[in-house]
């Protein structure tokens, strides 16, 4: 079974914060992606990495940084939180191969600024 | 950039009537598109992709690439249908773009 594991389900931080969300997938994944879902919005990109250090930005990455040392390992820092990040964050992860692009989903942070 | 569209939020059928979720896309290269589904209290999870051209759960989705369509139909709704749906385009570059998703609805 392919786990893609989100370090925390729930989270509340104070605005003005720094914090990381952290995303560990166990199948030796190239992609790894971070979206923030929204209610009437959708899954909206915030940034995609496609190998280790190796990073683009989605549709809404202001206000967000990410990390990726390691492959199993992509971390989304805000490096300030403010309330309009108040949000649920999906992590996923996905292999790069032809006919094979399947990505696979964390449980989701729901994440609260105070 | 508005690349994939869904244009209803929400969508009511009753157990048993067709269902159709609209899917468009806009994409300059060769696209591969797909359908994910999120079940209450679950995770998101794939549903289907075109290129495989496979029935799942009885969901259907043809890739019309002259109206720039992957919509999803199935013949007769299931109460365990009830689900959020989103379409997602995969571009070249390995990225993957969701739309904004359709919650749908089947009524007992």
């Amino acid at each position: 079974d392919v786990k893609v594991t989100q370090s925390s389900r729930y989270l509340v931080k104070r605005t003005g914060e720094k914090v990381f969300l952290e995303c560990v997938q166990d199948m030796d994944h190239e992609n790894m992606f971070w979206y923030r879902q929204d209610p009437g919005l959708g899954l909206r990109l915030i940034y995609f990495s496609y190998d280790v250090k190796m990073k683009e930005k989605g549709d809404i990455p202001e206000g967000y940084s990410v990390s990726r040392e390691k492959k199993e390992r992509f971390s989304l820092i805000l490096e300030s939180a403010s309330t309009n990040q108040t949000s649920m964050y999906l992590c996923a992860s996905s292999y790069t191969g032809k006919g094979i692009t399947e990505a696979f989903f964390g449980q989701g942070t729901r994440l609260t600024v105070v | 950039a508005q690349r994939v569209t869904q244009p209803e939020k929400l969508l009511s059928v009753f157990k048993g009537a067709p269902v159709e979720l609209k899917c468009n896309y806009s994409y300059s290269g060769s696209p591969e598109l797909f359908w994910y589904v999120q079940y209450s209290r679950q995770r998101l999870q794939l549903l289907l992709r075109h290129i495989s051209r496979e029935s799942i759960k009885g969901f259907t989705a043809d890739l019309n690439k002259g109206e720039t369509s992957f919509h999803l139909k199935k013949p007769f709704a299931q109460e365990e249908d009830s689900a959020m749906y989103y379409c997602a385009l995969k571009t070249g570059a390995n990225n993957l773009f969701f739309g904004t998703g359709t919650r749908l609805t089947v009524i007992p």
